[in-house]
């Protein structure tokens, strides 16, 4: 039983393509989150929703925009992808702001 | 701001020695700290958290940390090391709706 799954695990693309990254949590939790982790182990937190509500929209470039459709799913949507978008994405879940999180297992993500 | 600091980038410890993975934190109020594990091309997963009560917090994996106000720091430890603990591990620290994440110690342990 998967606690929470992200689709594709890789992810590989050309410069200025638009591509999407999906996000199912089946743990009931309220709270969503998607992070980047760059090539360092880095770890940058990029959006949070809770409830389907925007919490968290950190620095991020508006190229990246998430949607959540329901309290169990968060897809982040990339526009105009750029070499430097290159990194690892994950997505994260947990009951309430920020109690524990459970990561899902990252979409390693390659512009070429 | 809050902050979390992991002063070591890796640390290298035979198999069976105990194990101290370093974290400090500079917080208004109230601390509440998390460590997390990450094993190659795998999801963070959560090993332990502190929020209140007793200074030492068990979690999963035989891991403990001892929180200590007075030197705002929140290690953590292990007193016989496996290789299979030999891992990325990171440290968190609440700030209002996120976690602010320290930059990762890799942990090395040799057979």
């Amino acid at each position: 039983d998967t606690a929470v799954s992200q689709t594709p695990k890789y992810l590989v693309t050309q410069m200025g393509n638009d591509k999407s990254i999906k996000c199912e949590q089946n743990l009931g939790h309220d709270t969503m989150y998607w992070y980047k982790q760059d090539s360092k182990k880095f770890l940058k937190i990029m959006f949070s929703y809770n409830n389907k509500e925007l919490i968290i929209n950190e620095t991020v470039p508006n190229r990246f925009s998430p949607k959540s459709p329901d309290k169990a799913h968060l897809n982040l949507h990339i526009n105009s992808l750029e070499l430097g978008d290159s990194a690892v994405y994950f997505c994260a879940s947990s009951p309430g702001l920020v109690d524990t999180q459970y990561f899902g297992p990252g979409t390693r993500l390659t512009v070429l | 701001a809050q902050s979390v600091a992991q002063p070591e980038d890796q640390v290298n410890v035979a198999e069976g020695n105990p194990l101290t993975v370093k974290c400090t934190y500079s917080v208004s109020g109230n601390p509440y700290l998390f460590w997390y594990v990450q094993y190659p091309n795998r999801g963070l997963q959560f090993l332990l958290k502190y929020i209140t009560g007793d200074n030492l917090v068990k979690g999963s994996y035989g891991f403990e940390a001892e929180f200590n106000k007075s030197q705002t720091s929140f290690h953590l430890k292990k007193p016989s090391a496996l290789v299979s603990d030999s891992a990325l591990y990171f440290c968190a620290v609440r700030d209002n709706y996120q976690l602010i994440w320290g930059a990762g110690t890799k942990l090395i342990i040799k057979p």
